[in-house]
């Protein structure tokens, strides 16, 4: 079965600091996509990052950047000098297969705080 | 446009009461969806729609009725609710078989139900 587990419940840095959230994932399909959504609490789901299951390059896109590992099941996600604006739920998600719809399944989340 | 609009964005109603979300994205997306999502916890799949046709249902309870009038809207209509249903609820759409950005998500309506 597919799974997504975010095993940090809340991390909480000072600004200025790096800080890396974890993403284990599950699946048994050769092809799926990985996904990172930030949620601040205004609610909506923010689209950061996908990547496919045949592309780990990792990807740096200006503070923020993402270490895909297929031998370990990993897509995690560091944000370098962290601000205040990244206080946000971040959600790993994984989808499967290449259906014209499809269903994203979401890990926990980990909520990050980060304090001037 | 690059968005998806939900309205209203908080709605308060009563058991008894019957009231519909609404959701609608001009992207030319072919896939709408409805998600759920208590507090604390991730968003959980209610409802997709691919080209206009209900394509899964994850087993939700009849008081919920999805609607896809066009390609462009999503209904969701509430009846008979319970105060357990109270949660927030995200429309979302994706592009057909390419997924570059996955899912475009709404900013959601926060529904109370007393």
């Amino acid at each position: 079965a597919q799974k997504v587990t975010q095993a940090q419940t809340e991390i909480s840095v000072v600004e200025k600091e790096d800080v890396t959230l974890d993403c284990v994932y599950e699946t048994r399909d050769t092809t799926y996509y990985l996904f990172w959504y930030k949620q601040p609490p205004s609610g909506e789901l923010v689209f950061l990052i996908r990547r496919n299951s045949f592309d780990e390059q990792n990807e740096i896109s200006g503070r923020y950047s993402w270490n895909f590992q297929k031998s370990t099941s990993s897509f995690n996600f560091t944000i370098t000098a962290s601000q205040v604006v990244d206080s946000a739920v971040y959600f790993c998600a994984l989808s499967e297969g290449m259906d014209s719809s499809y269903k994203l399944i979401f890990g926990s989340g980990t909520r990050l705080l980060v304090r001037p | 446009d690059t968005e998806v609009t939900q309205t209203p964005k908080h709605l308060v109603m009563g058991m008894t009461n019957k009231k519909s979300l609404k959701c609608e994205q001009h992207m030319g997306h072919r896939a709408m969806y409805w998600y759920k999502q208590k507090a604390k916890k991730p968003p959980e799949l209610m409802f997709v729609y691919s080209y206009e046709k209900l394509s899964i249902n994850e087993s939700v309870p009849s008081r919920f009725s999805p609607e896809c009038p066009n390609s462009s809207l999503l209904n969701l209509h509430l009846h008979a609710l319970q105060p357990e249903d109270s949660a927030l609820y995200l429309c979302a759409s994706s592009q057909e078989r390419v997924r570059p950005n996955g899912y475009t998500f709404g900013s959601g309506t926060r529904l109370t139900v007393v």
